[in-house]
């Protein structure tokens, strides 16, 4: 069945530094990745949603770009902030948005 | 600002109850989820609608019913709730793949 595979557990960073969160994902069908951002005591908010294929989406300072040949949509940010500590999950839909598959989830907490 | 609220915000009921966690939302959204969200497992989609009349089965059905009486209107049912439904519940309401969420119910089953 479809599934989504991510970084798992957590990720401590120091602020200023590149991230990456790694998103692979399989499924028999075409489909759309997102990622949601999470922060604590907070409903899961869209952070991106994929484009077509090797397209790159940007929103806040993130990029992900979508790769159908690795099945990949690996969420980066080229200098990480205090306020981007949070959960990350990456997600999969069908076409119709009905159905979604999340990730585990990652915890990005950065440090001064 | 795309509106979801959940009802009951927090819930403690006993093994064998009925438990009801109701959602609601003003978007005029079609689609609808519901989803638990446990540590180690992330978000699990339990039902979804795609409109008033409809449900249908997520990844994690069992234990769970749900119902749709109106675009506006998405409840979750535990007929027999046990510990194992313990969680923090999320309603989203979704409009091509950017979901709304809820605040969220926290269930506990004692």
């Amino acid at each position: 069945g479809d599934s989504v595979t991510q970084t798992e557990g957590l990720v401590t960073l120091t602020e200023g530094l590149p991230v990456m969160l790694n998103c692979t994902y399989q499924t028999a069908y075409s489909t759309f990745l997102f990622w949601y951002v999470q922060h604590l005591n907070e409903a899961p908010k869209l952070l991106l949603k994929s484009s077509t294929d090797n397209k790159r989406t940007e929103h806040q300072g993130f990029h992900a770009t979508l790769h159908k040949s690795s099945s990949s949509f690996h969420l980066q940010k080229s200098s990480v902030q205090l306020s981007d500590s949070a959960l990350y999950y990456c997600a999969l839909s069908d076409r119709g948005y009905q159905n979604f598959y999340f990730g585990k989830g990652t915890s990005l907490t950065v440090i001064p | 600002e795309a509106a979801v609220t959940q009802s009951p915000r927090n819930k403690v009921a006993v093994t064998g109850g009925k438990v009801t966690l109701s959602c609601n939302q003003t978007n005029n959204h079609n689609n609808m989820y519901w989803y638990r969200q446990d540590t180690g497992h992330g978000l699990r989609l339990i039902h979804y609608s795609y409109g008033a009349g409809s449900t249908e089965k997520g990844d994690i059905p069992d234990g769970y019913k749900a119902s749709r009486p109106s675009q506006e209107n998405f409840s979750l049912i535990l007929e027999l709730a046990t510990p194992s439904q313990t969680s923090v519940y999320f309603c989203a309401s979704g409009d091509r793949g950017e979901q709304y969420f809820g605040p969220g119910t926290r269930l506990t089953v004692l």
